[in-house]
């Protein structure tokens, strides 16, 4: 079955502009979240989607946004970017039920200059 | 504020050899998941343990969940070349964390054949 997937793999942005990156989650999960990981700061929680509603948000500045249709597609969203955005962005799907694990895509890496 | 750690942060050893990291936290977690990741490549999920006391065995490494739910192990028999990677801890708290894994630092694991 297929996984989950990313596009782009690779992205280089310049300062001041915005990056949409997309996630297509595996079918039948309605659950997607975004992740941040870098070198520094490692794995860290953007924002979950389930059923088009946001559920959970993390600690990130309002540039970082994001939204889901209703075939459980999902979107993620930076505004102005800055360098220190640089990073993998990852995206994980869930059936979203307790202490189901999460399907990660391969990522998509951003390169801000 | 939760507190995670991992531990050790690298280890480098020699095919043939066993190792074990830890996970451990000041809080108690409702599960605990443990994920891999491969350079350039997201996380992928390699158990889930929810039940304190609780261990899981998936071919040569062994999974443990402390009695007090507030850590966990992942032991390695006989690491090989391919067991390299970065090991992930995430908890779970339960409650509205659906949707959001946080993760350690991570163990980066090197093994030389």
């Amino acid at each position: 079955k297929a996984g989950v997937t990313q596009t782009p793999r690779y992205l280089i942005k310049t300062r001041g502009q915005q990056v949409t990156l997309s996630c297509s989650p595996i079918s039948g999960h309605r659950s997607v979240s975004w992740y941040q990981q870098t070198p520094g700061q490692g794995l860290q929680f953007l924002f979950e989607y389930f059923s088009e509603t946001q559920r959970n948000k993390g600690n990130f500045p309002g540039r970082f946004s994001g939204r889901q249709f209703s075939n459980s597609r999902s979107e993620m969203n930076v505004s102005t970017l800055e360098l220190g955005d640089s990073a993998l962005y990852l995206c994980a799907s869930s059936f979203a039920t307790p202490n189901y694990g999460y399907t990660f895509g391969s990522g998509t890496r951003l390169t801000v200059v | 504020t939760q507190l995670l750690e991992q531990s050790p942060q690298f280890l480098s050893i020699q095919e043939g050899e066993n190792l074990t990291v830890y996970c451990n936290s000041s809080s108690v977690f409702s599960s605990l998941q443990w994920y891999r990741q491969e350079p350039g490549e997201g996380p992928v999920l390699l158990v889930t343990v929810v039940t304190g006391g609780e261990v899981k065995k998936l071919k040569r490494l062994t999974f443990q969940f402390g009695d007090a739910r507030k850590d966990s192990s992942l032991h390695i028999t006989a690491a090989q070349p391919g067991d390299t990677g970065l090991y992930l801890c995430a908890p779970r708290a339960g409650g509205t964390s659906y949707g959001k894994l946080t993760f350690g630092q991570g163990t980066i694991l090197t093994v030389h054949p």
